[in-house]
């Protein structure tokens, strides 16, 4: 199985920060790969998709970027509905992967 | 508009049997793979099974594989995960997920909103 590992696991960031999270692939997968930002108690929703492809309906303050192992999440202006944990998910084969989460939190 | 909804869930003895179900509307459900994927309390995601439009293509996670059935019902508009020999380490949020294609080929758009089940003593 593909393994996704995301970093880091957690961090702190202010209403108006440009934040990155970090994706990377135990192989290459092109540009198979996905974002999804989950709330507490709400299932994860769809950002991002195709690596860079943004979503219907989500803001163009998030963006993707990368392709093979190596992938990126980046948030512009973070608003405070962002404050949750995002996951790397390839869908390059099966079993389907998810990278372990990265939570972020208010500062 | 789209919707996903899960039934099923509870709480259950390890080694029993538990059926979900999910109802799918606002879209055209026979067009589309369908996926389970689950979260246990406080943890990550863990992706556990498809089904092709057509039901012709079925994948399983290895830690349910020979344990658990995906099924689906396009009459119905209806998907269902048939769970047998339960262990403690199936409890989990299980989500009905639907693929953005036919064949369960790209990502996941759109999500239920989840089921829990508990296995427990």
């Amino acid at each position: 199985a593909i393994r996704m590992t995301q970093s880091p696991p957690s961090f702190s960031a202010s209403t108006g920060d440009r934040v990155t999270i970090s994706c990377r692939a135990s192989q290459g997968i092109a540009t198979s790969l996905a974002w999804y930002q989950q709330t507490p108690g709400k299932p994860p929703q769809l950002l991002i998709y195709a690596a860079s492809t943004l979503q219907s309906g989500v803001p163009s303050r998030f963006s993707g970027s990368g392709s093979g192992t190596d992938f990126t999440l980046t948030i512009n202006r973070l608003q405070s509905e962002d404050f949750a944990t995002y996951y790397c998910q390839q869908y390059y084969n099966y079993p389907r992967t998810f990278g372990q989460g990265t939570k972020v939190e208010i500062k | 508009q789209l919707q996903l909804v899960e039934s099923g869930g509870g709480v259950v003895q390890p080694g029993r049997s538990l059926r979900l179900s999910c109802a799918a509307s606002g879209f055209t459900f026979s067009g589309y793979a369908v996926h389970w994927v689950r979260q246990a309390p406080g943890k990550g995601l863990e992706w556990v099974a498809v089904i092709s439009y057509d039901g012709t293509f079925r994948k399983y996670a290895d830690s349910v594989k020979g344990r658990f059935t995906i099924s689906r019902d396009n009459s119905k508009n209806t998907l269902s995960l048939q769970m047998n020999s339960l262990r403690a380490e199936d409890t989990a949020v299980y989500y009905c997920v639907r693929d953005a294609s036919g064949f369960g080929e790209v990502y996941f758009d759109y999500w239920g909103p989840g089921t829990l089940v508990t296995v427990s003593s």
